[in-house]
């Protein structure tokens, strides 16, 4: 079993239609949890972080954490085709050094 | 505030020859990660350092791969005799101290090596 999963996708979306991005994790004692945005060729960019159960909402995005059933999703509202890129999910190893353990990522494309 | 920077940008390097990355943090940070990323994959970590000491390597290759970041200047990534498979993207990221409870990563533009 991986740290953590993702579904690679490609995860395709209407125009301003909500985009759901999901995230398990296998360590039960995981506290800190971390969506990316890669743009094809570029480097990924951090757009939100959640550290506590439920909802945190950042303009248009909205990342879910339910530490019980060890998922983290990221919601992305009114999409838009500027929005298409791989998301990665990352979460601190709570054990040893701490450092990010990131899944494979999930590719958006979202359709004009 | 200056975020991660990385150089070269792009490096081509022949089979044999040593190839060497640079990334200097954003002001304020301590804590350096590399990572290498292949085309169409994840990112594999490869090495975690704070200033003068390696942190954690488990990702980096035991042969020819090896990283710093001294007291002064920039962490290196340095890759002795490279070989047609190191091709790939290698991305820096830095953080303020690591701790438990949270931090966050901020990465670098990356430095696409291509050994021809």
């Amino acid at each position: 079993q991986k740290e953590v999963e993702q579904n690679s996708g490609p995860l395709s979306v209407p125009e301003g239609a909500i985009a759901s991005l999901n995230c398990t994790y296998s360590d039960r004692v995981s506290q800190s949890f971390f969506w990316y945005r890669q743009y094809s060729g570029k480097s990924p960019e951090l757009i939100m972080s959640i550290y506590s159960n439920g909802d945190k909402e950042d303009g248009r995005f909205t990342a879910q954490l339910n530490k019980a059933s060890q998922y983290v999703s990221l919601l992305i509202r009114d999409s838009q085709p500027s929005d298409s890129a791989t998301y990665l999910c990352a979460v601190i190893s709570p054990r040893g050094t701490y450092k990010y353990i990131f899944g494979t990522g999930t590719r958006l494309k979202v359709l004009a | 505030n200056a975020g991660v920077m990385q150089n070269p940008r792009h490096l081509v390097r022949r089979r044999g020859q040593e190839a060497r990355l640079r990334c200097s943090p954003m002001k304020g940070h301590s804590h350096v990660y590399w990572y290498r990323q292949l085309p169409e994959e994840g990112l594999k970590f490869m090495v975690y350092l704070q200033k003068e000491n390696i942190i954690d390597e488990s990702g980096m290759p035991k042969e020819r791969f090896s990283a710093e970041f001294p007291k002064e200047g920039p962490s290196i990534l340095r890759i002795q005799q490279v070989v047609r498979g190191d091709s790939a993207a290698y991305f820096c990221a830095s953080s303020p101290p690591a701790s438990p409870v949270g931090y966050e990563q901020y990465f670098g533009p990356g430095t696409r090596l291509t050994v021809t």
